[in-house]
């Protein structure tokens, strides 16, 4: 079965404060790539980052990091020094050759609200 | 701004009405999906094009008619629906139908049935 949680429902911090994101996986499939979507308020998803299967190189983005480990099925997201811009819905999700290359299967997604 | 562009962003209608809601990308994208977003929920597939061609129906009630009528629109149109039909759709694109393909999404149209 396929399954993307996210077990934060909602997360509020303090601006400047390092803030980290769960995500865990479920997947059969030994071919598959999980991304980080965020939504503000204005509706969009914003792509942040694609991983596949086979790189288990963590990856630094400004300050986004993310950390995947398959030994765990996890790929947590970190965001350093947050800022009120930040705020929003981050999903986390999952496609592979299981679920089919059509289906983008998302977690429920987690509310992050930057305090000022 | 994002480059998928939808629109309207925002649509009230009757349950009797017809309407169309829109997208556009100059990506030059060949695969094209909408999808449907309750409040506090993630996305929903309902549709995916793949060059022009309608790939994949997510059981789609009739009421939600898709259409490709070039490789850098798609529409959605709409008849007939039912007051839980009220969402946010989301409109995406991605380079190929791929399970590595990054998907680009639009803003969204809030649609309320009354």
């Amino acid at each position: 079965a396929q399954k993307v949680t996210q077990a934060q429902t909602e997360i509020s911090v303090v601006e400047k404060e390092d803030v980290t994101l769960d995500c865990v996986y479920e997947t059969r499939d030994t071919t598959y790539y999980l991304f980080w979507y965020k939504q503000p308020p204005s509706g969009e998803l914003v792509f942040l980052i694609r991983r596949n299967s086979f790189d288990e190189q963590n990856e630094i983005s400004g300050r986004y990091s993310w950390n995947f480990q398959k030994s765990t099925s996890s790929f947590n997201f970190t965001i350093t020094a947050s800022q009120v811009v930040d705020s929003a819905v981050y999903f986390c999700a999952l496609r592979s050759l299981v679920t089919g290359a059509n289906n983008l299967f998302f977690g429920t997604g987690t509310r992050l609200t930057v305090i000022p | 701004d994002t480059e998928v562009t939808q629109t309207p962003k925002h649509l009230v209608m009757g349950m009797t009405n017809k309407k169309s809601l829109k997208c556009e990308q100059h990506m030059g994208h060949r695969a094209m999906y909408w999808y449907k977003q309750k409040a506090k929920k993630p996305p929903e597939l309902m549709f995916v094009y793949s060059y022009e061609k309608l790939s994949i129906n997510e059981s789609v009630p009739s009421r939600f008619s898709p259409e490709c009528p070039n490789s850098s629109l798609l529409n959605l149109h709409l008849h007939a629906l039912q007051p839980e039909d009220s969402a946010l759709y989301l409109c995406a694109s991605s380079q190929r139908q791929g399970i590595n393909q990054p998907q680009h999404f639009g803003d969204g149209t809030r649609l309320s049935i009354l």
